[in-house]
């Protein structure tokens, strides 16, 4: 599975959009690109995923350059409650993968007042 | 649909004592997974079972060992605790992978080991 890269932190004001960037310049052709995010003391959450084209979910949208080698998770309208560790995960889908997903040390997103 | 449970949700052990972490999902899920998050890093995984019936190891599992006790239930154990096992726990489970083209993970609330 690609390694990717996030920026360890980032700050956003409450109600403006979060852009959490994400470096995976060695993906190959069949893996996905996967966010989930861990809120203070909880188990992570599942966000979206995608493989090349852009996706929007009812919580985040996912933007691929076309490249595929970066990606930007986007929360539309952040409030104080999106104040969490978010990871950008890179791995294969589908039959001839066991599911494994491997984290990295993620962006810690701080939402301000 | 109580998701994925896990128990206990605290634990302080000594060095050398033994126990098991129990997990388990009401999700009809196939494959469940033990994950160890140390402070301030991402979570690594030990083990996983891709099905009832099969284990394998993940990235860090020596000093652990694992039961797929059947769908719903996957037990982690700490033969002989140390020290640096002192981590937070996180158990979590997914569809079969040969249904679907990805693979969301579930993932239960922790448990909080220290070992003295």
């Amino acid at each position: 599975d690609a390694k990717t890269t996030q920026p360890p932190s980032m700050d956003c004001a409450e109600g403006r959009a979060a852009n959490l960037p994400c470096n995976h310049s060695t993906i190959s052709g069949n893996e996905y690109v996967y966010w989930y995010r861990q809120i203070h003391s909880q188990g992570p959450q599942y966000i979206i995923h995608g493989l090349k084209n852009n996706e929007t979910n009812e919580m985040a949208s996912l933007i691929i350059t076309e490249d595929r080698k970066s990606s930007t998770l986007i929360l539309p309208h952040a409030t104080l409650r999106d104040t969490a560790v978010y990871y950008c995960i890179v791995r294969v889908a589908g039959s001839s993968n066991t599911g494994k997903l491997i984290f990295g040390q993620g962006t810690t997103l701080q939402v301000k007042p | 649909n109580a998701g994925v449970t896990q128990t206990p949700k605290f634990q302080v052990l000594k060095t050398g004592q033994s126990m098991t972490l129990q997990c388990a999902q009401d999700m009809n899920h196939n494959s469940m997974y033990w994950y160890r998050q140390d402070p301030g890093m991402g979570l690594r995984l030990i083990y996983y079972s891709a099905s009832e019936g099969t284990t394998d190891k993940g990235e860090v599992p020596n000093g652990y060992n694992v039961s797929r006790l059947n769908k719903r239930e996957f037990s982690l154990r700490l033969e002989s605790a140390a020290p640096s096992q002192t981590s937070v726990y996180f158990c979590a489970s997914s569809e079969s992978f040969r249904d679907r083209l990805y693979n969301e993970q579930f993932f239960g609330p922790g448990t909080r080991l220290t070992v003295l």
